[in-house]
C-alpha cells in the first residue's frame, strides 16, 4: 500500500506571496492533519479534516487554511506569507483516531 | 491542555549497544494514546511504537519496547542493540482521542546518535 504523498517537496517563495500545499493520504485513510515543523517552535498542529470537514483547528492566524476532497487528498493554504512561515510541512493521514501516517514533508522556504 | 516533555536534548550510545529516551507527559485524561516517532535526517517522520493506555502490558516492536508507567505519567522508550540506522530525532506524541477529531501533541524531541 503506498504511503501518504505530498507536493510539491521543496518550495521557495517571497513574502507576501501565496502557496498552496498537496497530501494525498494513504488509501482508506479519511483524516488528514496538517503539522508545522521548525526549529524554534519545533512540531506544531494546524489542523485535521476529516471527510472533506474540518473537525480540529490548531492556534494559527487565519492566513492558514484548508481544504479535503471527497477523495480524502487535502490542501493547505498559506496566503500573504512571513519570512516566519518558513517550515516543514508535515502531513499526516489516519482512518480516524488512530495513529498518525506521515508524509515525507514539504520544505517552504519564505525570502 | 496536554504537555509531553523531553528532557534529553541529545543522547549517545555505541552501536550494539542500549539505549532509552526519556518522556513524561502531563494529562487528566484516563483513555489517551502515547506514540514514539522517528526523523531521520531524510526528515521523514515514521512511527516506531504506540502504547494504549488503557493496556497494562508494554508495547514492543522488534528492538524497541517501552516502559508505560500510566501514574507517574512517563513513557520510556528501550532502543536494544543500537544500529547506525538508529540515528535520528526521536519525538514522544500524546494523543486523546475525543470521538470527534485527532491531534498530536509532541514533544520538544531528543536527538540520538549511534556510533561505532
Amino acid at each position: 500500500k503506498a504511503g501518504v504523498t505530498q507536493t510539491p517537496r521543496y518550495l521557495i517563495k517571497t513574502r507576501g506571496q501565496q502557496v498552496t500545499l498537496s497530501c494525498s493520504p494513504i488509501s482508506g485513510h479519511r483524516s488528514v492533519s496538517w503539522y508545522q515543523q521548525t526549529p524554534g517552535q519545533g512540531l506544531q498542529f494546524l489542523f485535521e479534516y476529516f471527510s472533506e470537514t474540518q473537525r480540529n483547528k490548531g492556534n494559527f492566524p487565519g492566513r492558514f487554511s484548508g481544504r479535503q476532497f471527497s477523495n480524502s487528498r487535502s490542501e493547505m493554504n498559506v496566503s500573504t506569507l512571513e519570512l516566519g512561515d518558513s517550515a516543514l510541512y508535515l502531513c499526516a493521514s489516519s482512518r480516524g483516531e488512530e495513529t498518525q501516517y506521515f508524509g515525507p514533508g514539504t520544505r517552504l522556504l519564505v525570502l | 491542555a496536554q504537555t509531553v516533555t523531553q528532557s534529553q536534548p541529545e543522547m549517545s550510545v555505541q552501536e550494539a549497544e542500549t539505549v532509552t529516551l526519556s518522556c513524561t507527559y502531563d494529562t487528566s485524561e484516563s483513555n489517551y494514546y502515547l506514540f514514539w516517532y522517528k526523523q531521520p535526517p531524510s526528515r521523514q517522520m515514521i512511527l516506531v511504537i504506540r502504547q494504549e493506555a488503557y493496556k497494562q502490558q508494554n508495547a514492543t516492536e522488534n528492538r524497541f519496547s517501552v516502559n508505560f508507567q500510566k501514574a507517574a505519567k512517563s513513557f520510556s522508550l528501550k532502543i536494544s542493540d543500537s544500529q547506525l540506522g538508529d540515528t535520528a530525532m526521536y519525538f514522544c506524541a500524546f494523543m486523546k482521542p475525543t470521538g470527534t477529531a485527532s491531534k498530536l501533541t509532541f514533544g520538544t524531541g531528543t536527538r540520538l546518535q549511534v556510533t561505532l
